[in-house]
């Protein structure tokens, strides 16, 4: 059984501080990571793509993965209380059968 | 329009009724998904078309049934259904199904069985 692991939450953080979220995942043939954001009531969009072992930044976001460690993570910087959502985690085996995590929701308190 | 469109958004029905569910994606993509979101638990991959052709059938019950006419249009049948079933009903598209493409989501049809 394939599996992406999350800490439901929910993360509570100030606003102006960084927010982590981690993820981890079962299969090691895994090849495509992704980030999604997900608000109360619609439907979730992609935030992050990674790839390859190492960071990837755009803008106040930055993914994080160690396929050694099968860990992901997402880092948001300057939170702001726009960035309360669930955030989930999909992994893909390279045939686009996306395995996604429970989500982890985030709080940004003002 | 643009993107990924589901209708209805909202949709109650009786067990004994039969419903259809519909996607339509204006994204030039080569696959479609269906995913169920239920409460606390991961979305759920139901069904994946590639060119109008399903390549994917995630052990879902028969009373669910999908129906791909061409690339841009994708439909589920609903009937017989259980209260279980209850749940947000997404639809997706991606550029093809091999591809580490990321998904483009519709926004969903809330379904509710009585």
């Amino acid at each position: 059984q394939k599996e992406v692991e999350q800490n439901s939450g929910p993360l509570s953080v100030p606003e102006g501080a960084i927010a982590s979220l981690n993820c981890t995942y079962s299969d090691r043939g895994s090849q495509s990571f992704f980030w999604y954001r997900q608000y109360s009531g619609k439907s979730p969009e992609l935030i992050m793509s990674i790839y390859s072992n190492g960071d990837k930044e755009d803008g106040r976001f930055t993914a994080q993965l160690n396929k050694a460690s099968q860990y992901v993570s997402l880092l948001i910087r300057d939170s702001q209380p726009s960035d309360s959502a669930t955030y989930l985690c999909a992994v893909s085996g390279g045939y686009q059968k996306v395995t996604f995590g429970t989500g982890t929701k985030l709080q940004v308190i003002p | 329009e643009t993107g990924v469109t589901q209708t209805p958004r909202h949709l109650v029905m009786g067990m004994t009724n039969k419903k259809s569910l519909k996607c339509e994606q204006h994204l030039g993509h080569n696959a479609m998904y269906w995913y169920k979101q239920s409460a606390k638990k991961p979305l759920e991959l139901m069904f994946v078309y590639s060119l109008e052709e399903r390549v994917e059938n995630n052990s879902v019950p028969s009373r669910f049934s999908p129906e791909c006419p061409n690339s841009s249009h994708l439909f589920l049948h609903l009937h017989t259904l259980q209260p279980e079933d209850s749940a947000l009903y997404l639809c997706a598209s991606s550029q093809d199904e091999l591809s580490p493409s990321p998904l483009h989501f519709g926004n969903g049809t809330r379904l509710t069985v009585t």
